[in-house]
């Protein structure tokens, strides 16, 4: 089974500067999807990011990007220029993508980013 | 179109009384996902549908939980005899049948006392 996890359950940043959000994951699969999701609150959980596993580029999202180390199931959210509106949970998500894998999203416990004035 | 719609937000009940949550997703959408999520927890997956067939059931979805997608549009999620575990953010997510983002509902929050 997989799993995702992520060791930092809260982070803080000053407003305008950047932060990095960590997550690893577990799977004997080599096709598969991994997602940063943001959770403001009260508010449902929105898509940030994604990375496909066969793809070597990191992928970019604005101010949002991240750093995928298959090798070592690590994929981390950098945050850049970060803005009050970025405060949130963030959940780092896999799923696999292989034919007869499962559709459903695996997440990890989630990171509470405060961003301060 | 508005999104991913769930009613009600939220639910008090006392508890080994049933209730059912209703989920209407994107227009188009052939999935629907059903997940739960707890205090300071990640959302955890329950089932989830194509069209109107139920493809795949976590074991978390005990048998006094039932899921329903009729005619593959809206979806009831019904909890029989609840109990204080039951607690949580119930979470609706949908998505086209070859895009991979699911778009997710706002949630109904469920507090059994």
């Amino acid at each position: 089974a997989q799993t995702v996890t992520q060791s930092q359950p809260e982070m803080s940043v000053q407003e305008a500067e950047t932060v990095t959000l960590s997550c690893t994951y577990d799977t004997s699969e080599s096709d598969y999807y991994l997602f940063w999701y943001k959770q403001p609150p009260s508010r449902q959980m929105i898509l940030v990011i994604r990375q496909e596993a066969y793809k070597q580029q990191n992928a970019t999202e604005n101010r949002f990007s991240v750093n995928f180390q298959k090798a070592a199931k690590s994929f981390s959210l950098k945050i850049s220029d970060s803005q009050l509106g970025d405060a949130a949970m963030y959940f780092c998500a896999y799923r696999s993508r292989g034919s007869g894998g499962s559709e459903k999203l695996v997440f990890g416990k989630g990171t509470k980013l405060t961003v301060n004035p | 179109d508005t999104g991913v719609s769930q009613n009600p937000r939220h639910k008090i009940t006392k508890r080994g009384q049933n209730v059912t949550f209703r989920c209407d997703p994107i227009s188009e959408h052939n999935r629907l996902y059903w997940y739960r999520q707890t205090l300071g927890q990640g959302p955890e997956f329950l089932t989830y549908f194509q069209n109107e067939a139920q493809l795949e059931k976590s074991r978390l979805l005990s048998d006094r939980f039932s899921a329903e997608r009729p005619k593959g549009s809206f979806s009831t999620l019904e909890i029989q005899r609840t109990e204080q575990g039951d607690s949580a953010m119930y979470l609706c997510a949908s998505s086209l049948l070859v895009v991979t983002e699911a778009f997710f509902g706002q949630g109904t929050r469920l507090t059994v006392v």
